[in-house]
């Protein structure tokens, strides 16, 4: 079984400024890892996902992640943020034990872009 | 490619009454998921489905029925609906495991 801990609900951020969303994850199975974003009143959009190979993904908008397996983590990361950036994002898990559908989220983070 | 396409989009339903809420894909995908969205408590994963005719639970499947006769379809069923099912309903798709998930538009449904 997977689960997912998102250590910020709230991150309240200036324009321009760096952001860093943390995520961690428990698997007892090999995981792809996801970040998800969601603008106000919207559906989920993919941000960046790993699957394997470079533990650092590069994802739309200026996002990327780091895949670090030994602190089971995968925080998300932009070094500018906008005010079109404010939305929650979620960090998901799924097995790769053929477990397709099985995507499990994180509680969101709520990321505020204050100008 | 319409993607996934859930119906209804809004639905108020009184306690006690039942409903099936639509999934539908296009992709010939053949993993589909139900989640449930709650403030503070993310998406949790009501049932999920990884072929025709094979269905299993997820995080929160009480109170919820689903069925798969068709890859393309992935219906969830509320038997005797509870203002706690008062959620937005996302149903999902993706064509194998690592792949990227297609999200539908929601279903917000409010059970007074």
């Amino acid at each position: 079984a997977q689960s997912v801990t998102q250590l910020d609900s709230q991150v309240p951020v200036f324009e321009e400024a760096p952001v860093e969303l943390r995520c961690n994850y428990s698997s007892s199975v090999s995981v792809y890892l996801f970040w998800y974003v969601q603008y106000p009143n919207q559906g989920l959009q993919l941000l960046l996902k790993y699957l394997s190979g470079s533990t650092l993904v590069k994802g739309i908008n200026g996002f990327e992640a780091e895949f670090n397996k030994s602190q089971t983590s995968f925080h998300l990361r932009k070094p500018s943020v906008h005010i079109s950036d404010t939305a929650e994002y979620f960090c998901a898990v799924s097995g790769r034990n053929n477990q397709g559908g099985k995507l499990i989220f994180g509680q969101g983070t709520e990321l505020s872009v204050k100008p | 490619n319409a993607g996934v396409t859930q119906t209804p989009k809004f639905q108020v339903l009184k306690t006690g009454q039942s409903m099936t809420l639509q999934c539908a894909q296009d992709m010939n995908h053949e993993y589909m998921s139900w989640y449930r969205q709650d403030p503070g408590m993310g998406l949790r994963l009501i049932h999920y489905s990884v072929g025709a005719g094979i269905t299993d639970q997820g995080e929160v499947p009480n109170g919820y029925n689903v069925s798969r006769s068709t890859t393309e379809d992935f219906p969830l069923r509320l038997l005797s609906a509870a203002p706690s099912q008062t959620s937005v309903y996302f149903c999902a798709s993706i064509r194998g495991t690592g792949g990227s998930y297609t999200f539908g538009s929601g279903t917000r449904l409010t059970v007074v």
